[in-house]
Parts: C-alpha cells; sequence; structure tokens
C-alpha cells in the first residue's frame, strides 16, 4: 500500500501566474482534502473532494480550483498567483468522506515573488 | 467556521521537566487529533480523540479531550531535546473537513 504523494516538492512562480499541484491518494481512498500552510501557521481548509465532487469549501477565493480524477487523484490549481499564495500545501486522502483518519502527503512548497 | 485556539504559541522547556499544551474549539466537535511537525515537514499523526473523556498515550505524550469544555490537553512528560517540535490539534467538522489550531513550537532546552 503506498502512501500519499504530492508533486512538485517545490516550485517558485511569479505574481499573476497560475500554478497545479498534484496529489496521488492512498491506494483505495476515495476522498481528498487540500490544506494551504503559510509559514507559522496551522494548515488552513481549502476544499474537499469526494468521489470527484466538491464536498465541502474553506473561506479560499475562487481562483483557487480544483479536480478530482477517476482514479481518485487530485489537482489543486491557482489562478493569477498573489505574494501571500506562498505557502506549503498538504493534501490528506481518507477512505471515504464519513472516515475519520486522514493521511497526509508531504507537501507542495509553493514560493510566488 | 469552527475555531481553534492553542496555547502557548511557544513554549521553551527544559530537559526533563513537565508541560501541558491547551487546545480550545468553539463548536461542538467529537474529534480531535494532535499532530507533530518538524520544520520543513508534512504533519505526523500523533494522537485520535474520538469520545469524551479519551485519553491517550505515547512515550512521554499523553493527550486527552473533554468534550463538554470543548478542550484537549497535550500532557510533555519528562520533557527530551527529540520532543522539539510544532505541535498542532485539529478538530474535525461533520464533513470530517479539518480545522487547525495556529500551532505550539516546542523548543526543549538541555
Amino acid at each position: 500500500e503506498t502512501g500519499v504523494t504530492q508533486s512538485p516538492t517545490h516550485l517558485i512562480k511569479t505574481r499573476g501566474q497560475q500554478v497545479t499541484l498534484r496529489c496521488s491518494s492512498q491506494s483505495g481512498h476515495n476522498t481528498v482534502s487540500w490544506y494551504q500552510q503559510a509559514l507559522g501557521q496551522g494548515p488552513q481548509f481549502i476544499f474537499q473532494y469526494y468521489r470527484e465532487e466538491e464536498n465541502g469549501r474553506g473561506n479560499f477565493p475562487p481562483r483557487f480550483s480544483g479536480l478530482q480524477f477517476p482514479n481518485y487523484s487530485s489537482e489543486l490549481n491557482v489562478n493569477a498567483l498573489e505574494l501571500d499564495d506562498s505557502a506549503l500545501y498538504l493534501c490528506a486522502s481518507s477512505l471515504d468522506a464519513s472516515n475519520y483518519e486522514q493521511y497526509f502527503g508531504p507537501g507542495t512548497r509553493l514560493t510566488v515573488t | 467556521e469552527l475555531k481553534v485556539e492553542q496555547n502557548p504559541l511557544f513554549l521553551s522547556m527544559q530537559e526533563g521537566k513537565n508541560y501541558t499544551i491547551y487546545c480550545n474549539y468553539s463548536t461542538t466537535s467529537d474529534r480531535l487529533y494532535w499532530y507533530r511537525q518538524d520544520p520543513g515537514k508534512s504533519l505526523e499523526s500523533l494522537f485520535v480523540l474520538l469520545s469524551n473523556g479519551a485519553v491517550k498515550q505515547e512515550g512521554r505524550l499523553m493527550a486527552s479531550l473533554d468534550t463538554k469544555a470543548r478542550l484537549s490537553t497535550l500532557h510533555i512528560t519528562a520533557a527530551v531535546h527529540d520532543l522539539s517540535a510544532t505541535y498542532f490539534c485539529a478538530v474535525a467538522n461533520t464533513g470530517n473537513q479539518f480545522y487547525f489550531g495556529t500551532g505550539t513550537s516546542l523548543t526543549v532546552i538541555p
């Protein structure tokens, strides 16, 4: 059984650009959640996907969007990047939307200059 | 939106001492999580507390949950340097979406 993986590990973007971050869920997990962790802060919930449908959203603007694919891998897309988007982005998968365990990936460190 | 507060934010302890980190949350939940995070790393799950009065212990760490008071504690016994890290509590809402505290940065001094 493989764990949660994320790619890329690090990337640097310029303000105004768009970025796509990827997450592969743990085998058999159909629910994925994305979190943003700014430096020195706790992770903040962005949104959750369950069986390819958005299943809840935190207080983030529409330029943060996501996709979940039939194989339950997932993408986080951020348009019109701002400096404040610089953060560690974590995805977490769970067996289903009601299962209490979430398994976190290693994260993607995004720097916006 | 569910609010989660931790205190203290920073904690400097001498080796061998005991201390407690507190986690308060704003709305009813019966699921409370504690995580450890080392610099530049992801979150490592420490404890999952699923009911009122739940207590779990692992090594020098013990976590408890009081759902009526909306309070969880993480107690550190006889701290050692290896425990230096940032500790987060998180509460899950009914949609299984996690809300994290601001974290407690723990430094254990020899």
